[in-house]
């Protein structure tokens, strides 16, 4: 069975720290997907990013970054100079290969709250 | 716009009244499927399908249905709610199932069954 853990429930921090959301996973595949899902307070999910597990290559996209290591099975994101915008919920989600890749198993999700 | 729609966005009923929560895709996508979040879980599959006619399980069947009778349309049913019901749902949908295509959620519907 796959497993998706976000220990962190709840991150607060002030305008321009760095932040890092933690995501665990646990699969016996050998081809799988990571995703980060972002949901602001309007409700909607927008999609971060897809990873595979054949590109173990860390992505920087502006102020955001994602460590993806397989011998800890972790996906960590880091938001750089964090703003008030970025207050939402996050998730980090896993998906399987093949025919089973439409179903993601998500993680339990992380409040971070950005103060001015 | 390319986008998933859902109808109601928000719905306040009674334990036992039948329902339907629409939602339609204007991308021609083959795989459609359905959420509920509910705190401390995240986001867990009830239904989804890989193509019309083409419906299965996912990880929270009880109390719902679900028909695919045109690649747009993938209604979610809810036969008799009850209170375990109340939740937000969410629409998804993307081209196929192969490992390069992004799921495009719809904006929720946020259920509550007194």
């Amino acid at each position: 069975a796959q497993k998706v853990t976000q220990a962190q429930t709840e991150i607060s921090v002030v305008e321009k720290e760095d932040v890092t959301l933690d995501c665990v996973y646990e699969t016996r595949d050998t081809t799988y997907y990571l995703f980060w899902y972002k949901q602001p307070p309007s409700g909607e999910l927008v999609f971060l990013i897809r990873r595979n597990s054949f590109d173990e290559q860390n992505e920087i996209s502006g102020r955001y970054s994602w460590n993806f290591q397989k011998s800890t099975s972790s996906f960590n994101f880091t938001i750089t100079a964090s703003q008030v915008v970025d207050s939402a919920v996050y998730f980090c989600a896993l998906s399987r290969g093949g025919t089973s890749y439409g179903k993601l198993t998500f993680g339990q999700g992380t409040i971070l709250t950005v103060h001015p | 716009e390319a986008q998933v729609t859902q109808n109601p966005r928000y719905l306040i009923t009674v334990t036992g009244k039948k329902l339907t929560v629409t939602c339609s895709q204007n991308m021609n996508h083959e795989y459609m499927s359905w959420y509920r979040q509910d705190p401390g879980l995240g986001l867990r599959q009830i239904y989804y399908s890989m193509n019309v006619e083409v419906t299965d399980k996912g990880d929270v069947p009880e109390g719902y249905k679900v028909s695919r009778k045109e690649k747009r349309n993938f209604p979610l049913i809810l036969e008799s709610p009850s209170p375990n019901q109340t939740s937000l749902y969410f629409c998804a949908s993307s081209l196929s199932v192969r490992g390069t295509d992004t799921q495009y959620f719809g904006p929720g519907t946020r259920l509550t069954v007194l």
